[in-house]
């Protein structure tokens, strides 16, 4: 079984400033999906970037950026210039088939993110 | 486009009742996941709705169930509630669920209370 793994439970970063989210997961598969969702304190569950474990190249989504790390099984996600809307909690997320041929994707116990200004 | 959309928002009821939540997928979307998110936890998995069937399913009891319409709506029925049952209840759909490629997009989440 996928297990994922955020072992910050709560950061903060101050406005405009750099922050990195960590997450670890462990697997034996090879080919798999890799997710950042983020619930802002309004509830609704926002996908911020995902990464495809065969490619090497870290996906970057405007100021969000991923390191990925396969050996590792790391998958960081850099916030660059932090905004207040960044505020939020940030999920990690694996994504595989299931022995009956199906997506399942397993979550992260989360980051809470507070920017301040 | 239509996003994910639940309700009701927020629910209370007592131990030992049922209690009905609804979910309407993102437009052009088929399949259905429902997971239960505790206070300060992630998303656990409770079930997932493809073709009006059950196709996969988390570690949860048979209390929870579920079904899926001809439009791809989806309902969560848990019966017998006990206070552990407490929780945001989140659906997610997305297209067929057959690639670890798929997204799933959430709704807002249903937030039950039991008494």
């Amino acid at each position: 079984a996928q297990t994922v793994t955020q072992s910050q439970p709560e950061m903060s970063v101050q406005e405009a400033e750099t922050v990195t989210l960590s997450c670890t997961y462990d697997t034996s598969e090879n080919n798999y999906y890799l997710f950042w969702y983020k619930q802002p304190p309004s509830r609704q569950m926002i996908l911020v970037i995902r990464q495809e474990a065969y490619k090497q190249q870290n996906a970057t989504e405007n100021r969000f950026s991923v390191n990925f790390q396969k050996a590792a099984k790391s998958f960081s996600l850099k916030i660059s210039d932090s905004q207040l809307g960044d505020t939020a909690m940030y999920f990690c997320a694996f994504s595989s088939m299931n022995s009956g041929g199906y997506q399942k994707v397993t979550f992260g116990t989360g980051t809470k993110l507070q920017v301040i200004p | 486009d239509a996003g994910v959309t639940q309700s009701p928002t927020h629910l209370i009821k007592t131990r030992g009742q049922q209690v009905t939540l609804r979910c309407s997928p993102k437009s052009g979307h088929d399949t259905v996941s429902w997971y239960q998110q505790a206070l300060g936890q992630g998303p656990q998995f409770i079930f997932q709705y493809y073709e009006e069937e059950e196709r996969q399913r988390g570690n949860f009891p048979d209390r929870f169930s579920g079904h899926q319409f001809p439009n791809y709506s989806s309902e969560l029925n848990v019966n017998a509630l006990l206070l552990g049952d407490s929780a945001l209840y989140l659906c997610a759909s997305s297209s067929e669920g057959l690639s670890f490629t798929d997204t799933q997009y959430f709704g807002p989440g249903t937030r039950l209370t039991v008494l």
